[in-house]
């Protein structure tokens, strides 16, 4: 099955830790995007990556880092300089052909800060 | 800046028709996107407009008028299991054929009663 997949589901951490959340795709898509979603907020854009080894700052990238090494992983660090990192993470991806414009989402994690 | 706009919350009744309204003034806009979200869930595909009119898709159709920065989701023959959020987003194209970012509404809450 080909689809995106995230782990874990729930992550707990203590304020001032690092944390890393995974994003895997086996869609062989070469884009691959990182969402933050808090209550009653639409999906903001934290980074996304066109290709391997490149990626851009999205509209809310202060107090994150990423990595693209792999076409199919884009995890994304949350550092402690992130001021409220409580929030549900959303990973997407999609082809770049011109003919296809769907981001395809995975499942979330859901980071809880205390 | 970017704008979108979209009703918080819709209630309907099941075997009801509804429509959600999403409003934008966006620049680069290049198409704008419809997403189901369950709470919890990752959003999914519905549609996808970049031509001024209707797209039907069995009891979902979708509404766009590039002119008026307007489109609308219709949902027909409700059923409980629609109740969920619809997110609106507004494809910016950036620079480079693929290369564009998606801008979210904050989405509509809709409930289905019986």
């Amino acid at each position: 099955d080909g689809g995106i997949t995230q782990s874990p589901k729930y992550l707990f951490r203590k304020e001032g830790q690092n944390v890393t959340l995974s994003c895997e795709q086996n869609l062989n898509h070469d884009a691959m995007y990182w969402y933050r979603q808090d209550p009653g907020q639409g999906l903001r854009l934290i980074y996304y990556s066109q290709i391997v080894n490149d990626f851009q700052k999205g509209d809310i990238a202060e107090g994150y880092s990423v990595s693209r090494e792999k076409k199919e992983s884009f995890p994304l660090t949350v550092t402690s300089a992130q001021k409220n990192p409580t929030a549900f993470y959303l990973c997407a991806s999609r082809t770049t052909g011109t003919s296809s414009y769907e981001q395809y989402f995975g499942p979330g994690t859901r980071l809880t800060v205390t | 800046g970017q704008n979108i706009d979209q009703p918080t919350e819709m209630t309907a009744t099941e075997g009801a028709i509804v429509q959600i309204n999403c409003t934008y003034q966006t620049s680069g806009f290049n198409g704008l996107f419809w997403y189901q979200q369950h709470a919890g869930e990752a959003p999914t595909f519905l549609s996808y407009n970049v031509l001024d009119g209707l797209e039907e898709k069995g009891r979902f159709s979708s509404f766009l008028s590039r002119s008026k920065g307007y489109s609308y989701l219709l949902l027909k023959e409700l059923q409980m299991k629609d109740s969920a959020s619809y997110l609106c987003a507004c494809r910016l194209l950036y620079s480079g054929a693929g290369s564009y970012q998606l801008t979210f509404g904050k989405g509509t809450k809709l409930s289905v009663i019986p």
